[in-house]
């Protein structure tokens, strides 16, 4: 199975902060790689797709990058609203592995 | 809109069994693969199967293989997944989620609102 990591585990952020966080894939996915949101008690969001593809409605302070094996997400002027959890998912080959997830949290 | 809801869960035993299902609606169900996704209490996201549109694919996460099955009825817009010899380990919400497709990319555009399952010891 391929397995994702994501660093850092948390961060704690101020509201227009920028915020990266990284995903790392144990093996070549090629642009395999989709970014999701979630806030406690609700399902998962997604926002980003095939690394940089905005999901309709998702604000575009949010962006991705990375190939290969190596991704990024960004978060370019942390709102309220982004406090959560962020999860890189690969979906080049079943079982489509999540990352551990990222928690953003107010500093 | 598209909605997804999901039922079925529950409090079950060691070694039991129990039926999740998906109900679907607003969107053009035969037309997607599914998924089910689970989170276990305080843990993060584990992808556990997903079905092709026709249901003659199907593709699980190791721990599950040989224990629990995806199925679908497109006639009732409606996705399964039977668990059988469940542990305690199998406790978490459980999602299911549609995947749109743009290429040969898959992607968990719709989610529901998850339901429980609790296997006690």
């Amino acid at each position: 199975d391929i397995q994702m990591t994501q660093s850092p585990s948390s961060l704690s952020a101020s509201v227009g902060d920028r915020v990266t966080i990284t995903c790392r894939a144990s093996q070549s996915i090629s642009s395999y790689l989709n970014w999701f949101q979630q806030k406690p008690g609700k399902a998962p969001k997604l926002l980003i797709y095939v690394v940089s593809t905005l999901q309709s409605g998702v604000p575009s302070r949010f962006s991705g990058s990375g190939s290969g094996t190596d991704f990024t997400l960004t978060i370019s002027g942390l709102q309220p609203e982004d406090f959560a959890t962020y999860y890189c998912q690969q979906t080049y080959r079943t079982p489509f592995t999540f990352g551990p997830g990222t928690n953003v949290d107010v500093k | 809109d598209v909605q997804l809801v999901e039922s079925g869960g529950g409090l079950v035993q060691r070694g039991g069994s129990l039926r999740l299902s998906c109900a679907a609606s607003g969107f053009t169900f035969s037309r997607y693969w599914m998924s089910w996704v689970r989170q276990a209490p305080g843990k993060g996201l584990e992808w556990v199967a997903n079905i092709k549109q026709d249901g003659g694919e199907k593709y699980y996460v190791d721990s599950v293989e040989g224990r629990f099955t995806i199925s679908r009825d497109n006639a009732e817009n409606s996705l399964y997944l039977q668990m059988y010899s469940l542990r305690v380990e199998d406790t978490a919400v459980y999602y299911c989620a549609r995947d749109a497709a743009t290429g040969a990319y898959s992607l968990s555009d719709y989610w529901g609102q998850g339901t429980l399952v609790t296997v006690s010891s």
